[in-house]
């Protein structure tokens, strides 16, 4: 079966732009989550979706923000681009149901660059 | 709180050797810990879990882990490492409220 596929891979903004990125989980998962991986700070939690409602919030500034669709796609937003924003973007899709058993499968990412 | 600590940044392994990756967790409750895998410009690939029951842990592409309560450890090993192996070893731990909380990562070099 398909796995997460995240749309754009690669993407160059300037500051002070909003940017839109976009996460297809795989068929029947309905949790979506989304993590930073920059170089300095490593992996840090964004957001959880679980059925289009959001269940956790990384530490993160309410600039980045995120929703979930009726079929489990998921979209994360980051208005006013800083150059601090640069950071391979990972979309992380789980069953979501039972934490017991079920893993996270990741996207390849989608690489943003602000210049 | 919870946190995971992989103390070494880089280690440098001959071809055919065996590998050990350190990683220590910090977390009141049972740990579901895991270990992902990511090569250069990619996204991050499970090589293994453990949840509960037996403490050595089979994984995918040879590697294996090993739990210890006792030493709050969770170390990922592989008897004979291939120069395909190179590439980041993250270890996690599934922390409360639905996210993943990482190591810093473990850069693997292989020499031929």
């Amino acid at each position: 079966k398909a796995g997460v596929t995240q749309t754009p891979r690669y993407l160059i903004k300037t500051r002070g732009q909003q940017v839109t990125l976009s996460c297809s989980p795989i068929s029947g998962h309905r949790s979506v989550s989304w993590y930073q991986q920059t170089p300095g700070q490593g992996l840090q939690f964004l957001f959880e979706y679980f059925s289009e409602t959001q269940r956790n919030k990384g530490n993160f500034p309410g600039r980045f923000s995120g929703r979930q669709f009726s079929n489990s796609r998921s979209e994360m937003n980051v208005s006013t681009l800083e150059l601090g924003d640069s950071a391979l973007y990972l979309c992380a899709s789980s069953l979501g149901i039972d934490r017991v058993n079920y893993g996270y499968t990741f996207g390849s990412g989608t690489r943003l660059t602000v210049v | 709180a919870q946190s995971v600590t992989q103390p070494d940044i880089h280690i440098t392994v001959s071809e055919g050797a065996s590998l050990e990756l350190r990683c220590n967790y910090s977390y009141g409750a049972t740990p579901y810990l895991f270990w992902y895998v990511q090569s250069p410009g990619q996204g991050l690939q499970l090589l293994l879990k453990y949840f509960s029951g037996d403490t050595l842990v089979q994984g995918i592409k040879g590697f294996e882990a090993e739990f210890k309560r006792s030493q709050s450890s969770f170390n990922l090993r592989k008897p004979s490492v291939h120069w395909s192996d190179a590439a980041e070893y993250f270890c996690a731990v599934d922390g409360s409220n639905y996210q993943l909380i990482w190591g810093a990562g473990t850069k693997l070099i292989i020499k031929p």
